[in-house]
């Protein structure tokens, strides 16, 4: 069946550091891909999407590249902010409208 | 402000008790679903719904009952509460794919 893996955390990064996410995926089928934020005590937010081969969804500095040849959906951020500390979810949707959620990434930036 | 509505925010139940989590959307979606969030296991789906009176089981129905008699409200029932099912509740709905889902800020539920 279709799903997501991605990368283990606890990550923790300085502030204006290089962020990379990793995010492979398993899927029949053309899936749409998307990148969710969860801040401290929130609800999932839509950060990003990309719905095709060779798409880039980018958002607040973010960037992630629908790349059918790897299965892959890296998040990526040039320079991190304190701010952007929060929990990362890759996801991707099948044709059907069923979602499929990572575990998870947790990202602390530290000034 | 429109979006999805998770009522109430925090619950403490005793084993055996039952309750309801309400979900409520203005988006007129079509598709709603629940989750539950644990540690380390990221989201599982509970039910899903793609419009009124119709639902379907996600990964981790057991113990739960869920009924869409509008488009715009998708209770969640724990009949029986256990211990296990202590967890962060979310609704979601959707209405193209493409856009991905909305969420509610999540119901906090604790099973003692």
């Amino acid at each position: 069946g279709d799903s997501v893996t991605q990368m283990e955390g606890p990550v923790t990064l300085s502030e204006e550091a290089f962020l990379t996410i990793n995010c492979t995926y398993t899927a029949t089928g053309y899936p749409s891909l998307f990148w969710y934020v969860q801040y401290p005590g929130e609800g999932l937010q839509l950060l990003l999407k990309a719905t095709k081969a060779d798409d880039k969804g980018s958002n607040k500095g973010f960037e992630a590249t629908y790349r059918k040849e790897t299965t892959s959906f890296h998040l990526e951020k040039g320079s991190v902010q304190v701010s952007d500390s929060a929990v990362y979810f890759c996801a991707l949707k099948d044709t059907g409208n069923q979602f499929y959620f990572g575990t998870g990434t947790s990202l602390t930036v530290i000034p | 402000n429109a979006g999805v509505t998770q009522t109430p925010k925090f619950q403490v139940l005793k084993t055996g008790q039952s309750m309801t989590l309400q979900c409520a959307q203005d988006m007129n979606h079509e598709y709603m679903s629940w989750y539950r969030q644990d540690p380390g296991m990221g989201l599982r789906l509970i039910h899903y719904s793609v419009g009124a009176g119709i639902t379907d089981q996600g990964e981790v129905p057991n113990g739960y009952n869920v009924s869409r008699s509008t488009t715009e409200d998708f209770p969640l029932r724990l009949l029986s509460a256990a211990p296990s099912q202590t967890s962060v509740y979310f609704c979601a709905s959707i209405s193209d794919g493409t856009y991905g889902y909305t969420f509610g800020s999540g119901t906090r539920l604790t099973v003692v």
